[in-house]
Order: structure tokens, then C-alpha cells, then sequence
């Protein structure tokens, strides 16, 4: 079993809709979650961080965190053609701040 | 934010050669660094982790004499891929620690594109 899983897509949405992007994690024990936006040969850039159970908001992204059924999820209000991208969760599974990632959700925003 | 600088952006080598890729934290100290590697259309795999004047320590699976790794400055990590081969063609990103304030952001150099001919 992978340890952080993501639907690789692509999720195709229409332009101002909301997106949702989803992300399952094996280990109980994870500490802090993360999502970040990957373009296509560029590195990762962070979005967002999370490590309390409920919503974090942040101008159009709003992450979610659900402990129990160890769930994160990320939601893009007012989409934009400039949003398509590989979208990346990941998990801090332990103190040593590395980072464990999920294969991509390829988000395509049509305009 | 912080800033970290990744260098050279790209390579292309022959076979059995070495190649050296340097991180920078530009504007923090980064005592702890992490080198991922990313085949396309794959994700991050988390190659080694590089600290501060001490060995790293490599992931499972990781051959850390084929992957050398120096972290001799509070500022700067090298990963050397040693006599590489195209198998080890591949996208390598390392990323650096910002503890300043908020403990949790990691920051991404811009990634080394390693083509193996």
C-alpha cells in the first residue's frame, strides 16, 4: 500500500468552477500536510500547510484535514486556466522533516 | 520567501561520468537538506537526506556510493552522481529547511534535468 495516495487524473474542470483535489494517507502517526503546485519541468512551489483537523483557508484554497479517516483534501474556489498543474500532497510522517509525496492530480482548467 | 538555488539547471553526459549538483539556501541556513529524484510523469522519491556536518542519511534502496552527498556548510548541500548511466537519467530537486518562524516550509530549488547518453 502506497503510503500517500492521489487520483493522477487529470480532473478536468470548467473556468470559475471549484476543484477538489484529494489525498489519502496510510500512516496514523502523520504530523503536517502539505500541498504544492508542480508545473511541467519546474519544481514544486508550495500552496498550502495544514496539521489541525478541519479548514484552512487561504484566498482561493482552502485545505482540509480529516485525521480520522486520514484525509486532506484541497479545494480551488474560482478556477483559472492559470491553475492547471500537477497538484502534490504531501505528509511529514515523523519529527525528521522529510517529506513523503504522492504521485500528482493533473488538474486541467478549461477556459 | 526563502530562497534556494539549484545548480546547473540542466546537464548532459556520457555515460560513466560524474556529475556534481549544488543547492544553495540563499537567504537562511539550512541545516538539513533533501534531495528527491523524479522520473517524468512520476512523483518526488526521496533520494537522501543531507545534514550539516554529519553523513546523510539515504532512503532505502538509495545506493549511497552512487550518490554522493556533502552538506559542508550551513548553506550548501552537492549531490555527485557518480559514473552515471541512463537509468539515472532523471529530474533531481533538493529542497532546504526554513526554520525561521513557522517550522514547517520546505522550499524547492529550481531542479537539475540529468540526461545520461
Amino acid at each position: 500500500q502506497k503510503e500517500v495516495e492521489q487520483n493522477s487524473g487529470p480532473l478536468s474542470v470548467p473556468e470559475g468552477a471549484i476543484a477538489s483535489l484529494n489525498c489519502t494517507y496510510s500512516d496514523r502517526g502523520s504530523q503536517s500536510f502539505f500541498w504544492y503546485r508542480q508545473y511541467s519541468g519546474k519544481s514544486p512551489e508550495l500552496i498550502m500547510f495544514i496539521y489541525s483537523n478541519g479548514d484552512k483557508e487561504d484566498g482561493r484554497f482552502t485545505a482540509q484535514l480529516n485525521k480520522a479517516s486520514q484525509y486532506v483534501s484541497l479545494l480551488i474556489r474560482d478556477s483559472q486556466p492559470s491553475d492547471s498543474a500537477t497538484y502534490l500532497c504531501a505528509v511529514r510522517m515523523d519529527s525528521s522533516y522529510k517529506l513523503i509525496f504522492g504521485s500528482g492530480t493533473r488538474l486541467l482548467v478549461r477556459p | 520567501g526563502a530562497v534556494v538555488s539549484q545548480h546547473p539547471s540542466w546537464v548532459i553526459c556520457k555515460s560513466g561520468t560524474s556529475v556534481k549538483i549544488e543547492c544553495r539556501s540563499l537567504d537562511f541556513q539550512a541545516t538539513t537538506m533533501f534531495w528527491y529524484r523524479q522520473f517524468p510523469k512520476q512523483s518526488l522519491m526521496l533520494m537522501a537526506t543531507s545534514n550539516e556536518g554529519s553523513k546523510a542519511t539515504y532512503e532505502q534502496g538509495v545506493e549511497k556510493d552512487k550518490f554522493l552527498i556533502n552538506h559542508a556548510s550551513l548553506t550548501l548541500s552537492t549531490l555527485t552522481v557518480t559514473s552515471a548511466h541512463p537509468e539515472d537519467s532523471s529530474f533531481y530537486i533538493c529542497s532546504a529547511r526554513d526554520h525561521r518562524g513557522s517550522d514547517e516550509k520546505l522550499f524547492f530549488g529550481s531542479g537539475t534535468q540529468l540526461s545520461v547518453l
